[in-house]
């Protein structure tokens, strides 16, 4: 079984430019997640959807983060702009409901 | 929002060793994980934990659920130089969402 695919693996940009992250979960899992973990800190929940519905974005900043999952499969992450502070790793985790979460390998994003 | 304290932050020990790690929470949980990164990945679970005073092990991995349900450690025996890595300690309070909070996790280093 494929795990979660998570594009691209590495990022660096410029602070206030854009940037977007995708997510391929495990087939037939309807909740994502995404997760932002900072250097020497666990992962935080940015945002979990169940199939194509937000179900907590309580930690998503909104006034640059968004997220979506149209047809309740991939899902993208995008900052616009970003700020040195998003440096950060971007993991994808899905589950088959509410239960184990797998993650996929994340992606490492550097803003200079 | 809720925390996790873990401890401790680092262990650097000999191959064969033992090692215990744990975690503490202000709140109560119903779950606990305890999950595994080696670098460049996204967490693995490990074990997890269902209810009060459960002890479950996974090879040479113990882990329990604290009575008070604020607190979970994790034991690793005869430690080998591939249990290199970041051991988070997860848990998730209940709830509609399955909201998982992480520990800033435990790294530790073998040395052969």
């Amino acid at each position: 079984e494929a795990g979660v695919a998570q594009s691209p693996r590495y990022k660096i940009i410029e602070k206030r430019q854009s940037v977007a992250f995708w997510c391929n979960p495990i087939s037939g899992h309807a909740t994502l997640y995404w997760y932002q973990q900072i250097l020497g800190q666990g992962p935080k929940l940015l945002i979990q959807f169940q199939n194509n519905g937000v179900v907590d974005d309580s930690q998503l900043p909104k006034d640059r983060f968004s997220a979506e999952r149209l047809k309740g499969v991939d899902s993208t992450l995008k900052i616009q702009p970003a700020k040195l502070e998003d440096s950060a790793v971007y993991l994808c985790a899905s589950s088959l409901g509410l239960d184990t979460q797998y993650f996929g390998p994340g992606t490492r994003l550097t803003v200079l | 929002g809720q925390q996790l304290n873990q401890s401790p932050q680092s262990m650097f020990i000999q191959e064969g060793e033992d090692v215990s790690m744990n975690c503490t929470s202000s709140s109560i949980f119903n779950t606990w994980l305890w999950y595994k990164q080696d670098p460049g990945e996204g967490p693995v679970l490990l074990i997890a934990l269902y209810k009060a005073g459960e002890l479950t092990s996974n090879g040479r991995l113990t882990a329990q659920f604290g009575i008070t349900r604020k607190d979970s450690f994790l034991n690793i025996s005869a430690s080998i130089p591939s249990d290199v890595g970041i051991y988070f300690c997860a848990g998730n309070s209940g709830g509609s969402n399955y909201k998982l909070t992480f520990g800033k996790g435990t790294l530790l280093t073998v040395n052969p």
